[in-house]
């Protein structure tokens, strides 16, 4: 019983292109999140949604689309690939955005830009 | 603004032998902190957090952090290693009277624990 996920796994594609992230959980979360890991593995958050509704919207290129059909999906689109796109992409959620509940994370998907 | 940081990149340890990562974070109010854990090609799993009460809190796979105010330290602790627990580990904090951003986490920049035989 998979809770948080994503697909696909890897995704290869050429410098230009549009790609999509989809994510699912099924944990009866209502909040849900994508990251950005970078090649030193550091962590940052791009977008959040609460019930369908967009909370946290960090500093990232408009290239970058989220999109949540409905609280237990949130999907990630990107226009116009460019090198500096590759990285691993998380998806994660929680119940609630007080704080104080933990975060569960998808494994992740590991965008390559040719 | 809320802050964390860990000092360390890497930390090696004996198995058997008692292993502490070191977290510090800064926020205005009152921090609510997490460690997260992640395997080679695997996303964070939770390990344990502190939101208020008893300092030492304990969470899974035998670890436990102490919540320490006055040196606004969080540091993640285990009495004995064990090969498996080499992994890299995140600490996290958000700031209890943040308003306006949700569930908002600021993630350290990780450490890399082996233990090894």
């Amino acid at each position: 019983d998979t809770a948080v996920s994503q697909t696909p796994k890897y995704l290869v594609t050429q410098m230009g292109n549009d790609k999509s992230i989809k994510c699912e959980q099924n944990l009866g979360h209502d909040t849900m999140y994508w990251y950005k890991q970078d090649s030193k593995k550091f962590l940052k958050i791009m977008f959040s949604y609460n019930n369908k509704e967009l909370i946290i919207n960090e500093t990232v290129p408009n290239r970058f689309s989220p999109k949540s059909p409905d609280k237990a999906h949130l999907n990630l689109h990107i226009n116009s690939l460019e090198l500096g796109d590759s990285a691993v992409y998380f998806c994660a959620s929680s119940l609630g955005t007080g704080g104080n509940q933990p975060q569960h994370f998808g494994d992740g998907t590991r965008l390559s830009i040719l | 603004a809320q802050s964390v940081a860990q000092p360390e990149d890497q930390v090696n340890v004996a198995e058997g032998n008692p292993l502490t990562v070191k977290c510090t974070y800064s926020v205005s109010g009152n921090p609510y902190l997490f460690w997260y854990v992640q395997y080679p090609n695997r996303g964070l799993q939770f390990l344990l957090k502190y939101i208020t009460g008893d300092n030492l809190v304990k969470g899974s796979y035998g670890f436990e952090a102490e919540f320490n105010k006055s040196q606004t330290s969080f540091h993640l602790k285990k009495p004995s290693a064990l090969v498996s627990d080499s992994a890299l580990y995140f600490c996290a904090v958000r700031d209890s009277i943040l308003t306006g951003g949700g569930n908002k986490l600021t993630f350290g920049t990780g450490t890399q624990l082996k233990v090894e035989l």
